[in-house]
């Protein structure tokens, strides 16, 4: 079975800080993957996705995230953090013809003022 | 555009009890899913519909549960009886086609507690 692996469950950061998110996942075939985020009291949102193409893929809020087949990554960046990306976000995987995504565990970003 | 909608956003029942939770998917959309997420772990896929045809129920964690869309509208996933491990955030999501690059439009959870 196909798994994703999110390596932070807590991170702490200043505004203006560079955020990276890391995210694995398990699974030897065609993948799509996303990144979702949940802000306090909201729904998950995409924040972006990447099914082929340039493996650099740039999502909604300055978010980007890159695609590393032989790493099976899909780590989620920003160059400079605000206080309102305080949310929970998640890794998800894909395969292509199913239908059900796999989450990874989240990760709570908390950025402080 | 209206979202999807999910309702209550929270419920406590007693163990043993029935619980049915109601997902009201965008207009137009025929496909539906059920996911959940219990405190600590990943969210997980429950189940799938297309209309009102239930295309994967891999999910599903036993006969407890037992997901409806009848005339391939609002869907309701109902726990009957309810145990304490049922505990945790339901979520419903919707889409037009069903490969995943059509995008899920997710509802804000349902918050259920069995204590």
């Amino acid at each position: 079975a196909q798994s994703v692996s999110q390596h932070n469950h807590h991170v702490i950061l200043s505004e203006a800080a560079s955020l990276e998110l890391g995210c694995n996942y398990s699974y030897g075939g065609t993948v799509n993957l996303f990144w979702y985020v949940q802000y306090p009291g909201q729904h998950l949102q995409l924040l972006l996705k990447y099914f082929s193409g340039d493996p650099l893929v740039k999502g909604i809020k300055g978010f980007e995230a890159e695609f590393i087949k032989s790493k099976f990554s899909f780590n989620l960046r920003k160059p400079s953090v605000q206080w309102s990306d305080t949310a929970e976000y998640f890794c998800a995987v894909g395969r292509g013809g199913a239908d059900g995504l796999t989450f990874g565990k989240g990760t709570h970003l908390i950025i402080q003022p | 555009e209206a979202g999807v909608t999910q309702f209550p956003s929270h419920s406590v029942i007693e163990k043993g009890q029935t619980v049915t939770l109601r997902c009201d998917p965008i207009s137009g959309h025929d496909n539906l899913y059920w996911y959940r997420r219990v405190m600590g772990k990943e969210i997980k896929f429950l189940l799938h519909f297309v209309k009102e045809s239930k295309q994967d129920e891999s999910g599903m964690p036993n006969n407890r549960f037992l997901a409806e869309r009848t005339g391939g509208t609002y869907s309701t996933l109902k726990v009957q009886p309810a145990e304490l491990e049922d505990s945790g955030v339901y979520f419903c999501a919707s889409s037009q086609g069903t490969a995943p690059n059509y995008g899920y439009t997710f509802g804000s959870g349902t918050r259920l507690t069995v204590v």
